[in-house]
């Protein structure tokens, strides 16, 4: 049962407009969040996380939100560039950390238009 | 920079096959570990290692072993390849400590197994 789901399989954005990728969760015991993204022929790489004591991590045009009341975390891309384009990956975790705690999402293609 | 480095970008192989699947990081990280990733099932492990000669089984660790002889080098093995095997492979490696807060992962080998 996939504890982590990302209901988009994709999503395309015009340049200079929002992207806004979602994530939603089930074990209210996750504490600690992230998003990876993947360019094709490559591994995924970090891009932002949250820990649950938060509601809000920005970094440059990245920004996660976390709900933790409906389980749900939302990554936003302003303004969205063609270089954004690739497969987005949210996951979380239970702290204590251990690797059998990590659990990836199904992804979200996201393609931005020039 | 972490590097992680997959000796094979692509690989075909038989059914019935033994395969053998390297990994090399270069930034002495305690923990590595192997995912596979599926479209629609995301990333899912199938086995880590914190250290060397010790290894932990992921979610699917069925039809697979391990290798950690080397801090440096992980190994992932099919004993017997089956066409359900056919997957994108995933390596990472994280530092100590919570090794959930950033993965570094390889840029994949494409498993065919016909």
């Amino acid at each position: 049962d996939q504890q982590v789901k990302q209901n988009s399989p994709s999503l395309s954005v015009q340049e200079g407009r929002i992207s806004i990728l979602n994530c939603d969760y089930t074990n209210s015991m996750f504490d600690y969040f992230l998003w990876y993204k993947k360019y094709p022929a490559e591994g995924p790489t970090f891009l932002i996380s949250i820990s649950s004591i938060k509601d809000k991590n920005e970094d440059g045009r990245f920004t996660v939100f976390l709900n933790k009341s409906a389980k749900h975390l939302s990554l936003h891309i302003v303004p969205s560039q063609p270089g954004d384009s690739a497969v987005y990956f949210c996951a979380a975790s239970v702290t204590p950390t251990g690797a059998n705690n990590l659990f990836f999402g199904t992804g979200t293609r996201l393609t931005v238009i020039p | 920079d972490v590097k992680v480095t997959q000796s094979s970008r692509y690989l075909v192989k038989r059914t019935g096959e033994k395969v053998f699947l390297e990994c090399v990081q270069d930034m002495d990280h305690e923990n590595m570990f192997w995912y596979r990733q599926d479209p629609g099932l995301g990333l899912r492990l199938i086995y880590f290692s914190y250290d060397v000669k010790m290894k932990e089984k992921g979610d699917i660790p069925e039809g697979y072993s391990v290798s950690r002889e080397k801090k440096e080098r992980f190994s992932l093995i099919l004993e017997s390849a089956s066409t359900n095997q056919t997957s994108m492979y995933l390596c990472a490696s994280s530092p100590p400590g919570r090794i959930n807060e950033k993965l570094f992962f390889g840029s994949g080998t494409q498993l065919s197994v016909l």
